[in-house]
Order: C-alpha cells, then sequence, then structure tokens
C-alpha cells in the first residue's frame, strides 16, 4: 500500500544531542513537508521542499535542519540548538494543487 | 498573511446530536479550504475539501461550504457518533504565495458521549 512511514513512533532525546527523525514517501509525491505540533496547538511548519535538492524554511526552521536527497526521502535533524523540542512531529507530502497526506507522526520527549 | 481561526474545544456532544464546528480565514487569492481529522496518537487525516467559492465538501456524513464572502468553511454532521470523537483541524492553502505548505487553526476537539 502507499503511504508515508515515520519512524521511530517515540523519540528521547538527551541535553546537548541532536536527533534525527525519518520520513518516507513511496507515493512518488514531489513535495514533502514537516510540522511541528504541540498540545492544544495547530500545526506549524517547520521546513517544505517542493523536488529533490532543494528545500525551504518554514515558519519555524530555527533549531532544525533537513535534507532531500531522495524523492521518497525527507529527514528532519533536532538539533541542540532547538530548546525547545518536546512535540509530536508529522511529515506530509503531496502533489501540486492536491491535499497533503500525512503520517503517523513522532513523538519527541526530553530526557 | 495567512490565518485560519477554529471555535475552541473541547465540544461535547451526546450521540445523534447535529455537529457545528466555525472556522474562518484570512488569506491572499483564493485559497483551497480543508478539513483534517486526527484521532489519538495518529497522524491527520483529509476529511473534506473544497477548492472555489461556493463548493460543497462532504465525507462520512460531514460537509462544509467555502463561503467566500464570510470567509467560512464551517464543519457540519447532522447526527454524531462516538466514533467520531476526534480534533478536527480546519486549513488552507493559498495558491497565490508559491508556498504550498498548509496553514492550519488551532484545532478544535470533539467529544461524542453514549
Amino acid at each position: 500500500d502507499g503511504g508515508i512511514t515515520q519512524s521511530p513512533k517515540y523519540l528521547f532525546r538527551k541535553e546537548g544531542q541532536n536527533v534525527t527523525l525519518s520520513c518516507e514517501q513511496n507515493l512518488n509525491h514531489d513535495a514533502m513537508y514537516w510540522y511541528r505540533q504541540d498540545p492544544g496547538q495547530g500545526l506549524r511548519l517547520i521546513y517544505y521542499s517542493q523536488i529533490v535538492n532543494d528545500f525551504q524554511k518554514g515558519d519555524i526552521a530555527e533549531g532544525y535542519s533537513v535534507s532531500r536527497e531522495k524523492k521518497e526521502s525527507f529527514p528532519l535533524t533536532v538539533t541542540s540548538a532547538q530548546k525547545n523540542p518536546t512535540a509530536f512531529y508529522l511529515c506530509a507530502s503531496s502533489v501540486p494543487n492536491q491535499p497533503q497526506h500525512f503520517g503517523d507522526g513522532t513523538r519527541l520527549s526530553i530526557l | 498573511g495567512n490565518s485560519v481561526t477554529q471555535m475552541e474545544g473541547p465540544v461535547t456532544l451526546s450521540e445523534e446530536a447535529f455537529l457545528t464546528i466555525n472556522c474562518t480565514y484570512t488569506a491572499t487569492g483564493y485559497p483551497s479550504l480543508f478539513w483534517y481529522v486526527q484521532y489519538p496518537g495518529e497522524g491527520l487525516q483529509l476529511l473534506l475539501k473544497a477548492t472555489k467559492a461556493d463548493d460543497k465538501g462532504s465525507n462520512k456524513g460531514f460537509e462544509a461550504t467555502y463561503r467566500k464572502e464570510t470567509t467560512s468553511f464551517h464543519l457540519e454532521k447532522g447526527s454524531v457518533q462516538v466514533s467520531d470523537s476526534a480534533v478536527y483541524f480546519c486549513a488552507l492553502i493559498s495558491m497565490d504565495t508559491g508556498r504550498r505548505a498548509l496553514t492550519f487553526g488551532s484545532g478544535t476537539r470533539l467529544q461524542v458521549q453514549p
């Protein structure tokens, strides 16, 4: 079945550590996105990529980094510069002018 | 910039009650509008969409009409079920900006009691 796979489902970060969240899609979508969700809030855009080898900052990119070396993959690194990383992270993908499909999310917590 | 405002929750209803969740928006140009649903611990699923004024999106008994004059996209269902308990997000994409990412409202939690 086609879809978006995020891993791991739960992730713990120590102080000063970088962690990477995986997002893989087999929908053949050109565009991919990372959102952050905090309790009681909507989703906020971290980074997005419209095409391989290109990505753009979203509204809250500070403390995060991404890469888009393959069409299927859009990993997100939460760096030690992100001082409040505890959140639910959602990856999405789409083709132009069509709704976005979402993965099941990764919940990141601080040890 | 673009923004979406939803009514605050939680909304608590009895089974078979009528549901309305209000959503209004501010956007450049002519946005496409969406309702997504999130069940506990899961990602978002598209519930319905509308791409131009006066369009009505519908799915699983839910409906929403794109009202350009009132910049609204209210979600309705005639008879809710316990299984409809979830968080509902209104969202938009404005094609004028070149940024094809969704702008979300803060979400409205719906609790349906048997």
